[in-house]
């Protein structure tokens, strides 16, 4: 079975600082990794996919991730956080052996102090 | 730009009462799939569809819980009796057969009173 851990429920940061998301996974198969964006009262946005190309993968509003087979991570950065970017973000990975079922982490809570 | 469509975006019902959420999923896309986020944690799938046929329910409350998607395109998830447990996003989601990833809808806000 696959799964997902995102150390740090909230993240808090200053805008233009560093933003930096944690994500572990465990997959017996070649993972499908994905970080999506939720604004409040909203559906999921997706940011960025590792889909076994590139393992540094740039998404949508100026977010990348690496993935790391050896720490079996995806963490999410962006150089310099903005207002905007304050929402709840998730890690997720793809089981391609049961139809790319989406399996979700806890979710991280990000937080910009002006 | 596709995207999936869901409705209604807010539901108050009482308990014991009968309550459905309908979706459209992006055009061509052969997988549905319809997951329930429960505040402050991540989506977990109930139930995917592979075109008109059921991939995965094993998450699904079947006692309460129906959901079909008759003819391939559009699902209705059902759930009667309705819980004070229930209240929740229900997000439905569609991907496509080639690319892995998921498009997600706005949700529907489930609250049971």
């Amino acid at each position: 079975a696959q799964s997902v851990t995102q150390l740090g429920s909230h993240v808090s940061v200053s805008e233009g600082a560093l933003v930096l998301l944690r994500c572990n996974y465990s997959s017996s198969v070649p993972p499908y990794l994905f970080w999506y964006v939720q604004y409040p009262n909203q559906g999921l946005q997706l940011l960025l996919k590792y889909t076994s190309a590139a393992t540094l993968v740039k998404g949508i509003n100026g977010f990348e991730a690496e993935f790391k087979k050896s720490e079996t991570s995806f963490h999410l950065t962006k150089p310099s956080a903005h207002m905007s970017d304050a929402a709840e973000y998730f890690c997720a990975v793809s089981d391609q052996a049961a139809g790319n079922k989406l399996t979700f982490g806890g979710g991280t809570r990000v937080l910009v102090k002006p | 730009e596709a995207e999936v469509a869901q409705s209604p975006r807010y539901k108050i019902t009482e308990k014991s009462q009968a309550v459905a959420f309908w979706c459209d999923p992006i055009s061509g896309h052969a997988t549905l799939y319809w997951y329930r986020q429960i505040l402050g944690q991540g989506p977990e799938l109930l139930v995917q569809f592979q075109d008109e046929s059921v991939v995965d329910d094993s998450q699904l409350p079947k006692d309460r819980f129906s959901a079909e998607r008759l003819k391939g395109v559009d699902s209705t998830l059902k759930i009667q009796p309705a819980e004070l447990g229930d209240s929740a996003m229900y997000l439905c989601a569609s991907s496509h057969h080639i690319h892995p990833e998921a498009f997600f809808g706005q949700g529907t806000r489930l609250t049971v009173v």
